[in-house]
Parts: C-alpha cells; sequence; structure tokens
C-alpha cells in the first residue's frame, strides 16, 4: 500500500520568501511518481510539477522545485519567491509503478503568503 | 484545449433524490478518474477508466454508486439514493497513456440535504 505524509496542516511565509513544504512517502514499488497539485480557494485542482523515481535531476517547474530525497523517502515543494497568489492549499500526491494509474493524496498544507 | 469539463459546479439535493455527475475529459485523453473529497477522508480514488473501460472501481463506496462511460468524452458519476454522507467536491480528471499528469475538471459540489 501506498502512503504520503504531509505534516505541517499550516504554512505562513512572507511575500518574496521561499518556503519548503514537507511530504515524505511510503511505497514498495520500486518504479513510482511523485505530484504537487495547488487547490486554491476557487476549489480546482492545478498540477505544478512531477518527478519520476529514475529521474536523476530534481524537477523543477518556473517558481516550483521538487526537493527529491530517494532514501529518506521525501519529495519537498520549495516554492521561491513566494507571491500573494501561492496563497493556497497544497497537496502531495503519488502513482505507484505498474498499471496501477491512480494518484494517493496526502492531507494537504494551506499555505499562506503574508504582504 | 478546454480542459476537463464537469457539471454542474454546484448541486444541492434531498436526502433520497438520485444525482448525476456529468464530466468531458481533455480530448484524445485515455484515462479518466472520479476522486472525492472531504474533510474527514481528503482526496480519494472512486474509480477510473482506460479507453471507456472501468479498471478499478475499488474505492466506490457503495452500491449506491455508479460510473459509466459510454464513450471517449463523456462520463457520469450517478448516486442512487443520495444520502447526506454523500456531501463532498467530486473530482473528475484525465490523462494520456504516455503522460503521468492527470488534468482535473473544477469539481462539482454537492450538497445532500
Amino acid at each position: 500500500a501506498q502512503k504520503i505524509t504531509q505534516t505541517q496542516p499550516g504554512m505562513f511565509v512572507q511575500e518574496k520568501e521561499a518556503v519548503t513544504l514537507d511530504c515524505t512517502y511510503d511505497t514498495s514499488d520500486p518504479s513510482y511518481g511523485l505530484f504537487w497539485y495547488k487547490q486554491p480557494s476557487s476549489g480546482e485542482m492545478i498540477f505544478l510539477i512531477y518527478q519520476g523515481s529514475y529521474d536523476q535531476q530534481n524537477a523543477t517547474e518556473g517558481r516550483y522545485s521538487l526537493n527529491f530525497q530517494k532514501a529518506r523517502k521525501s519529495a519537498n515543494l520549495v516554492i521561491s519567491a513566494s507571491q500573494l497568489g501561492d496563497s493556497a492549499m497544497y497537496f502531495c500526491a503519488m502513482r505507484g509503478g505498474g498499471s496501477a494509474r491512480q494518484l494517493t493524496f496526502g492531507s494537504g498544507t494551506q499555505l499562506t503568503v503574508l504582504p | 484545449d478546454a480542459g476537463v469539463i464537469q457539471s454542474p459546479r454546484h448541486e444541492v439535493t434531498e436526502m433520497g433524490q438520485e444525482v448525476t455527475l456529468r464530466c468531458k475529459p481533455i480530448s484524445g485523453h485515455d484515462y479518466l478518474f472520479w476522486y472525492r473529497q472531504t474533510m474527514m477522508r481528503g482526496l480519494e480514488l472512486l474509480i477510473y477508466f482506460n479507453n471507456n473501460v472501468p479498471i478499478d472501481d475499488s474505492g466506490m463506496p457503495e452500491d449506491r454508486f455508479s460510473a459509466k462511460m459510454p464513450n471517449a468524452s463523456f462520463s457520469t458519476l450517478k448516486i442512487q439514493p443520495s444520502e447526506p454522507r454523500d456531501s463532498a467536491v467530486y473530482f473528475c480528471a484525465s490523462s494520456l497513456v504516455t503522460e503521468n499528469i492527470q488534468y482535473f475538471g473544477a469539481g462539482t459540489r454537492l450538497s445532500v440535504l
């Protein structure tokens, strides 16, 4: 069984500062994928970034980067130069290996960016 | 592309009534997923389809829930009869077989009174 753990229910960051949102995972699959999604107060789920378990380099997408530490089973999201519009709920998710395609989600971290 | 389209965006109904949620995936996508989001259980998979065929329905709560995908561009999730504990946000998502990313619709917020 797969499990995603997000231990920070809420985080605050000052505008223009960087912030790290924690995510640890547990799986017995040798091949898996890790995702981060953003859910603003309007409710939609927005894909941010993806990291494959065999990817040699950490994924980056603009101001988002994924700090992937395979041995520690962690996949932390780093947001650089925070903006007010980054205030949202952030979910870490995992897709296991093989033919299974579904995502398992963590409980989320509510990020608030302060002006 | 228009993205994944869900309707209605909001649904309020009374206990015992039938509810039908609709989803149009992104054109050309091979997979379609239905998720449910509640405060108590978070985001959980209900069912997913590959090329219109249900692959895993182990997350469907009980027989009151059913999902169909009659063609590549349309899926429904039906609850009959609905109960107050079904109140949640229901998301539809789609993806390509060649890509890991799932793209979500805006969700349907269901309230069962």
